[in-house]
């Protein structure tokens, strides 16, 4: 089964406004960890944002917050204000327990319109 | 600090031959890792070594060799290498801490034809 599923391939926004990318999770471990990373078309991997499973506030980095809805197995990546420098893809993915792995998705495709 | 380095960038091999996909990380990190990713397919775990002198398979292993050479190296070898492992590799290191956030290097583009 997936662990990880985005179910958005590819998204447009206008420029200055926000965008939800959703990410649901799968999983039976009662610790895990959530993360978020941006891949521009030059091809690296970014760290944007981590959420533990225990964490009671949403996690924010800038203009990047993860809503965080554990009942729901949900971690959704929000940026706010978008910027062109924006369009990329993003991948939700995770780990569990102790273990040092990474689960990913699929990944979504963000193009911000100006 | 470089961080994570990879080379070669871009490679083509003909079907059967071999290579060697170098990683070195310079930030002390104990874990590292190989992903491919495809099209459609996010990113998917090769090999990992949780520490030195220790590798372990993850969910594509078939097809790849690992070496952790030291602390700093984790190769991946091809030992004959097919079409269906034309893919972009990444490689990652991590360590224990609040998060254990990957730091991934930029990348081998690998066709094999």
């Amino acid at each position: 089964a997936q662990k990880i599923t985005q179910t958005q391939p590819g998204m447009f926004v206008q420029e200055k406004e926000a965008v939800t990318l959703d990410c649901t999770y799968d999983t039976s471990d009662q610790s895990y960890g959530l993360f978020w990373y941006k891949q521009p078309s030059s091809g690296e991997m970014i760290f944007l944002i981590y959420q533990g499973s225990y964490d009671e506030q949403n996690a924010t980095e800038g203009r990047y917050s993860l809503n965080f809805q554990k009942a729901r197995k949900s971690a959704n990546l929000v940026i706010s204000a978008s910027q062109l420098g924006d369009s990329a893809m993003y991948f939700c993915a995770m780990r569990e327990g102790g273990d040092y792995k990474l689960s990913f998705g699929a990944g979504t495709t963000v193009t911000v319109r100006a | 600090n470089a961080g994570v380095t990879q080379t070669p960038k871009f490679q083509v091999l003909k079907t059967g031959q071999s290579m060697t996909l170098q990683c070195a990380q310079d930030m002390n990190h104990n874990s590292m890792y190989w992903y491919r990713q495809d099209p459609g397919m996010g990113l998917r775990l090769i090999y990992y070594s949780a520490s030195e002198g220790t590798t372990d398979k993850g969910e594509v292993p078939n097809g790849y060799n690992v070496s952790r050479l030291n602390k700093r190296e984790f190769s991946l070898r091809l030992e004959s290498a097919a079409p269906s492992q034309t893919s972009v590799y990444f490689c990652a290191s991590s360590e224990r801490g609040l998060t254990y956030e990957q730091y991934f290097g930029p990348g081998t583009r690998l066709t094999v034809t």
